[in-house]
């Protein structure tokens, strides 16, 4: 069926480390986000990226429609940075966000 | 400008209640989305409306409904609360649905 695929399910880091984390999906987008999901709860938007890069701060995505997959960049990251992010695709064919089941975050002082 | 607005933040309810969930937007956004997080997954689409005046079923509807008052409003209601409607349930808004959707903070809804 057609699926949203985040990996890996879970990091840890040590401050200052970098880490990449991919969304893999199975058919065509014209919209995807990178959400960032804080430990209260809150969904922050982090980038709208249905092709290309994009970059904020420490924080980079790209993403190649034609080969399916989005990748977000976190350079030298802080304790803050810890969370759930999650990968969100509107296929082509559709008209809903189908969201991934997260990278869970930790980043250890 | 506060984006996406949902009230109440929190609400425990028994078996059988019945809730109506707020949502209001301020960024006269088109399209409005009710969403439920159960722990550890992802978000899936309750209802959405595209416009005004419409609403359309999303991958988990049954025990809800919708109406869309106005081009701020959506609201989601719980006729007969059931135990397994318990989650965060989150409003998204965004101007037309390929663009990217804005979420509010989220309601904590338990039902004993």
């Amino acid at each position: 069926g057609i699926q949203v695929e985040q990996s890996p399910p879970d990091l840890i880091l040590q401050e200052g480390a970098n880490s990449t984390l991919r969304c893999n999906f199975s058919d065509s987008v014209n919209n995807l986000q990178w959400f960032h999901q804080n430990p209260w709860g809150q969904l922050i938007n982090l980038f709208y990226i249905p092709s290309g890069t994009k970059q904020n701060g420490r924080l980079s995505a790209t993403t190649v429609a034609t080969e399916r997959y989005s990748l977000l960049y976190i350079s030298s990251s802080q304790t803050t940075d810890s969370g759930v992010y999650f990968c969100a695709v509107r296929w082509t064919s559709g008209s809903r966000l189908t969201f991934g089941e997260g990278t869970q975050l930790t980043v250890n002082p | 400008n506060a984006g996406v607005t949902q009230t109440p933040k929190f609400q425990v309810l028994k078996t059988g209640q019945s809730m109506t969930l707020q949502c209001a937007q301020d960024m006269n956004h088109n399209s409005m989305y009710w969403y439920r997080q159960d722990p550890g997954m992802g978000l899936r689409l309750i209802y959405y409306s595209a416009s005004e005046g419409t609403t359309d079923k999303g991958e988990v509807p049954n025990g809800y409904n919708v109406s869309r008052l106005n081009k701020r409003e959506f609201s989601l209601r719980l006729e007969s609360a059931a135990p397994s409607q318990t989650s965060v349930y989150f409003c998204a808004s965004n101007v037309i649905s390929n663009q990217p959707q804005h979420f509010g903070d989220g309601t904590r809804l338990s039902i004993l």
